[in-house]
C-alpha cells in the first residue's frame, strides 16, 4: 500500500507570495492532518480534515487555509508569506477508531518551504 | 504552554545497551499516545500508538507504557542498534496531536 506522499518535497518563494502543498493520502484514509516543524517551536497543529470537513484547527493565523477533495486529497496554502513561515510541512493521514479518535497517523516526507 | 515534555533532550550510548526514553503531560485528559521516530530532514515513522483504555504496545524490540494516572509515557528500546539513531517524538490526542519536543538518540558502534 502507498504511503503519505506530499509535493512538491522542496520550495524557494519570496515574502509576499502565495504557496500551495499538497497532500495524498493512505488509500481508505479520510483524515489529513497537517502540522509545521520548526526548530524553535517543534511540530505544531495546524489543522485536521476529515471527509471534506475542517474538524480541527490549530492556532495559526488566517494566512493558512486548507481544503480536502472527494478523493480525501489534501491541500494547504499559505498567503503573504513571511519569514518565519519557513519550515517542514508534514501532511499525515489516519483513520477514525471505533471510538472516535484516530487511529494511528501516518506521515508524509514534508515540504521544505524556504521564505527568502 | 508546553504541555508535553521528553527528557532527556539528547541521549549517546553504546550499542547493545537498553535505553528509556521518557515523555510526561501536564493533564490528565482521556488521550491516546503514540511515540514516532524522525530520522535527520525525513518525516515522521510511527513506532507504537497506545489508546487511552490501554497501558502498554510492544513491537520487537521497543515496548512503550503509559501512565494516564501519573500522566507519564515511557519508550523503552531493547538491545540498541546504530540503526536506531534519530529523534524520538511523543505525541499525545485524541483527534489532533500535541508533541514533545524529542529526544535525539545516537547509539554508537
Amino acid at each position: 500500500k502507498a504511503g503519505v506522499t506530499q509535493t512538491p518535497r522542496y520550495l524557494i518563494k519570496t515574502r509576499g507570495q502565495q504557496v500551495t502543498l499538497s497532500c495524498s493520502p493512505i488509500s481508505g484514509h479520510r483524515s489529513v492532518s497537517w502540522y509545521q516543524q520548526t526548530p524553535g517551536q517543534g511540530l505544531q497543529f495546524l489543522f485536521e480534515y476529515f471527509s471534506e470537513t475542517q474538524r480541527n484547527k490549530g492556532n495559526f493565523p488566517g494566512r493558512f487555509s486548507g481544503r480536502q477533495f472527494s478523493n480525501s486529497r489534501s491541500e494547504m496554502n499559505v498567503s503573504t508569506l513571511e519569514l518565519g513561515d519557513s519550515a517542514l510541512y508534514l501532511c499525515a493521514s489516519s483513520s477514525r477508531l471505533g471510538t472516535g479518535a484516530q487511529g494511528t497517523q501516518y506521515f508524509g516526507p514534508g515540504t521544505r518551504l524556504l521564505v527568502l | 504552554k508546553q504541555e508535553v515534555t521528553q527528557i532527556p533532550a539528547a541521549l549517546s550510548v553504546p550499542e547493545g545497551e537498553n535505553l528509556v526514553l521518557n515523555c510526561s503531560f501536564t493533564d490528565s485528559a482521556i488521550y491516546n499516545l503514540q511515540w514516532f521516530r524522525q530520522d535527520p530532514g525525513k518525516g515522521l515513522t510511527s513506532l507504537l500508538l497506545i489508546q487511552s483504555s490501554q497501558r502498554e504496545q510492544t513491537s520487537g524490540r521497543l515496548n512503550a507504557s503509559l501512565d494516564k494516572s501519573s500522566g507519564r509515557s515511557t519508550l523503552y528500546i531493547a538491545a540498541s542498534q546504530p540503526g536506531d539513531s534519530a529523534t524520538y517524538l511523543c505525541a499525545k490526542g485524541y483527534s489532533t496531536l500535541t508533541f514533545g519536543k524529542g529526544t535525539m538518540l545516537l547509539v554508537s558502534p
